[in-house]
């Protein structure tokens, strides 16, 4: 999973509670994304960053934020819970090449339920 | 706005057999393309990449081919195994810095020993 990891990989939470998942990186890439999976709308982006401190939104952010203070570091909050973001969540990492954004790598994924 | 679509969604084939799996996008803007594997309860494995300026890549048993202008993708495996047996997802980055990707569902190979 070329130096991703993801944790916790399983959680169950209720809903209206705070959840926090974390991507760490051992690569020193640049850019760091998190997606989410769901049957019939496939991966979807929901906030990415392209360095320490800056990050952006992707087209399914409403109901997260995201915060990077170190580059091997990317964590991803549902300030709220709710049913629709039961999901399995994966994060991906790419380095700045000579072309622009090089291809994604993608961590083991974390499969959250809430309840 | 970017649209992906693979179809068919799922493939069922002796071993052995060649295979084509495809891809299609609505807007031709690419910046590249990429082909994952995905096996059940795993994370995405990255097999291809295709630069927009490029027609085809090889890896090994596969060959992804690109015609931007069309928006079409096909990855060939050769000589299949059962061991090629996962989803094949492929997405597309728009013309951008940002690196961001447009996902299609993918298409569920079974090879049958």
């Amino acid at each position: 999973d070329a130096g991703i990891t993801q944790s916790p990989r399983h959680k169950v939470t209720e809903t209206g509670t705070p959840v926090t998942l974390r991507c760490h990186q051992t690569e020193n890439h640049r850019y760091m994304y998190w997606y989410r999976q769901d049957p019939g709308h496939g991966l979807r982006l929901i906030h990415y960053s392209y360095g320490v401190k800056d990050t952006d939104k992707g087209e399914v952010s409403d109901g997260y934020s995201v915060s990077r203070s170190k580059t091997e570091d990317f964590l991803l909050t549902l300030e709220s819970a709710t049913s629709s973001q039961t999901s399995v969540y994966f994060c991906a990492i790419s380095e700045l090449g000579r072309l622009g954004p090089y291809e994604q790598y993608f961590g083991p994924g974390t499969r959250l339920t809430v309840t | 706005k970017q649209e992906v679509t693979q179809i068919p969604a799922a493939l069922s084939v002796p071993e052995g057999e060649n295979l084509v799996l495809n891809c299609s996008f609505t807007d031709s803007a690419i910046y590249n393309l990429q082909w994952f594997r995905q096996d059940p309860g795993k994370g995405l494995t990255s097999l291809l990449l295709i630069q927009s300026s490029q027609r085809e890549q090889t890896s090994g048993r596969l060959n992804a081919s690109l015609d931007k202008s069309s928006g079409r993708s096909t990855l060939y495996i050769a000589a299949s195994q059962p061991g090629d047996s996962a989803t094949y997802l492929c997405a597309v980055r728009l013309s951008s810095n940002t690196g961001k990707l447009i996902f299609g569902q993918g298409t569920t190979l079974q090879v049958k020993p």
